[in-house]
């Protein structure tokens, strides 16, 4: 499959168990975050989004939280499942049509 | 369905002979954008166009053209590819510019020898 980054930390979790991958932002200005999912070959995919007006937002199965004090998002997974194995990224937009991409975390789930 | 589309996915070319990377979005959105991704970097913006016509540089714009002549449509063009132009390339669009997810394409692997 596409290699997306040869030195990405990695996360390795059971699979079942809950999963929480972080991000640092750079930019003070941004307000508004989107985490995306890639997986091997593929192109990014959303999975949620949050607006500085909100601490914490829930999805399916996902949750964001975001910390401004320290400039930290952080992706929560419950129930870590296979098809959960992938490159995750944060990205960042200050209200701007420029957005700051995250290098990535690996997850890789362990059966 | 949904979806930005890009062909090719996978091209090797020598430096200096001139290729496009296609890229089509079906969602009607105004804003379209291209990314390389490179081994620990993240994804950086190469152009972006807000409609018709209207294109500008992004972070990593030099060795590479765009037009934005149909909405739908925004295409890579390089004049004369080098071996520092071997990435990953994205195509992107979302609908008003600001604050909201953009929808990637799958990818074009480059090869450039």
């Amino acid at each position: 499959g596409e290699s997306v980054g040869l030195h990405l930390p990695t996360l390795s979790v059971q699979e079942g168990d809950n999963s929480i991958i972080n991000c640092a932002y750079s930019n003070s200005a941004s307000d508004y975050f989107i985490w995306y999912k890639q997986e091997s070959g593929k192109g990014p995919q959303f999975i949620i989004d949050i607006r500085s007006n909100m601490d914490k937002r829930q999805g399916q199965r996902v949750t964001v939280l975001l910390n401004k004090t320290v400039k930290h998002l952080s992706l929560q997974i419950a129930a870590t499942q296979p098809g959960d194995s992938a490159v995750y990224f944060c990205a960042e937009n200050s209200g701007t049509y420029k957005y700051i991409f995250g290098t990535g975390t690996r997850l890789k789930v362990l059966a | 369905e949904a979806q930005v589309t890009q062909n090719p996915r996978y091209l090797i070319t020598v430096t200096g002979k001139k290729l496009t990377v296609t890229c089509s979005q079906n969602m009607n959105h105004e804003y379209m954008s291209w990314y390389r991704q490179d081994p620990g970097l993240g994804l950086r913006q190469i152009y972006y166009s807000m409609n018709v016509e209207v294109t500008d540089k992004g972070d990593v714009p030099e060795g590479y053209k765009v037009s934005r002549k149909e909405k739908r449509n925004f295409p890579l063009i390089l004049e004369s590819p080098s071996p520092n132009q071997t990435s990953l390339y994205f195509c992107a669009s979302w609908g008003t510019g600001k604050r909201e997810t953009q929808y990637f394409g799958p990818g074009t692997r480059l090869l450039v020898l």
